[in-house]
Parts: structure tokens; sequence; C-alpha cells
């Protein structure tokens, strides 16, 4: 089947601009993750979910940032007021349940001029 | 907290010669540990994972890792390197609760012809 999808694959806004990141996951996956993956770097957690249920959003950095899983199926990232450091790719993954292995998306690209 | 270090931002070796790349990890409970590849503007392809079964942990395109408790050390190995290994390797820790993956910094293998 499908694998993990994200949307848009690149993203450009300037500065102070909201952006809005959707990751649709392997139908079926209750567990969902978001990563940020800065250049050259390794991804870095940033919240997941269990169904609609945000059960860990330890690592996003600022209040800027805030993620949703409504109807437990497709995520959106979004930031407000963006920053240029925020550029970095944006990585999604999901997981059949918790424990299992995860499967990644092609990430978006986001750049804050 | 967890945390992976991965030794060598860049490693080099000649087609058809042994792959070595090198993963220590830190963790205060029994780790799950990974290796994933990372090929360009792709997302994140597993290739291994040690779940505390076999300490010998082999995976897909002929590589294996070893888990090595006293050591604190998963290296990821393959005999003979291949053109298409070429691409960015990360080693990844989550303790059996959190489910969460922390990354390493990553290391990027080229291979020569």
């Amino acid at each position: 089947g499908a694998g993990v999808s994200q949307s848009p694959r690149y993203k450009v806004a300037k500065r102070g601009q909201d952006v809005a990141l959707r990751c649709d996951p392997i139908s079926g996956h209750v567990s969902l993750f978001w990563y940020q993956q800065a250049l050259g770097q390794g991804p870095e957690f940033l919240t997941y979910f269990q169904n609609e249920a945000q059960l860990d959003k330890s690592g996003l950095p600022s209040d800027r940032f805030f993620a949703e899983r409504p109807e437990g199926s497709v995520s959106t990232l979004k930031i407000q007021r963006t920053q240029q450091e925020d550029s970095a790719v944006y990585l999604c993954a999901s997981s059949l349940e918790l424990g299992r292995e995860q499967y990644f998306g092609p990430g978006t690209r986001l750049t804050v001029t | 907290a967890q945390s992976v270090t991965q030794l060598g931002s860049h490693v080099s070796v000649s087609e058809g010669a042994l792959v070595l790349l090198r993963c220590n990890y830190s963790s205060s409970v029994p780790p799950y540990l990974f290796w994933y590849v990372q090929y360009p503007n792709q997302g994140l392809q597993l290739l291994l994972k040690y779940t505390s079964a076999a300490t010998l942990v082999k995976g897909i395109n002929g590589f294996e890792a070893e888990f090595k408790k006293s050591e604190t050390s998963f290296h990821l190995t393959k005999p003979s390197a291949h053109m298409s290994d070429a691409a960015e390797y990360f080693c990844a820790v989550s303790d059996r609760g959190a489910q969460k993956l922390v990354f390493g910094q990553g290391t990027r293998l080229t291979i020569n012809p």
C-alpha cells in the first residue's frame, strides 16, 4: 500500500508568516510522530500522537509550534510567525502501534527568508 | 536522558571493501536500537533494529549490526560495499516506554569506484 505522504514537499515562507504542514500516515497506523531535521543534523523529536491524543509534545521548540490530529488520521503541524531558525526538513512518521517500527515520509523542506 | 554518538561524520570506502559505521549510545534503561538510511531528498528507511532478542541483527541490503552492552555500542557493518550504499546513515535509540527516537548526527558514506 501507499507509504507516509507529506505535503507540500517544499515551502518557502517569509519571516513572520504562518505555515501548515500536512502528514498522511499509512492507513490503519495508530501512532504518528513529527521530527525536525536541521541541515547536516539528525532528526529531532517534536511530538507524537496515539490516535487523536497528543501524548508527548516535549520536543516542540516554542509556543509558535503546535500539531493536531483531530480524527486520528491526517496530522497538521502548524508554525506561527515563522523565524529563520525554523528552516529545516520536517519529517512525519507513523507506526502500526506503540513499539512497532516507524515508517517515515519524504519530509517537507521549509525555508524561511 | 538517552543519547547517541556516531563516530565519524563522513566515511569513505572503496567498492567491495568492508563498511563499518560506529554508534555508541547512552541509556538508563534497556534500549531499542535502530539504524536508518537516508537517500537525498527522501525520508528515512529502516535498515535493522535491536529489541532485546539476538544481539547480532541482520537487516536489509546485506547490513548487520551487533549489540554490545558492555561497550554500549551498536556498530553497523557490511562485508562488501556497493555503489548504491552511498547515503546518510543514522543510528537511533528509544526506550521501551517513550517510543520517540533519539538520533545521532549521522554518517555520510561515500563509495569510491
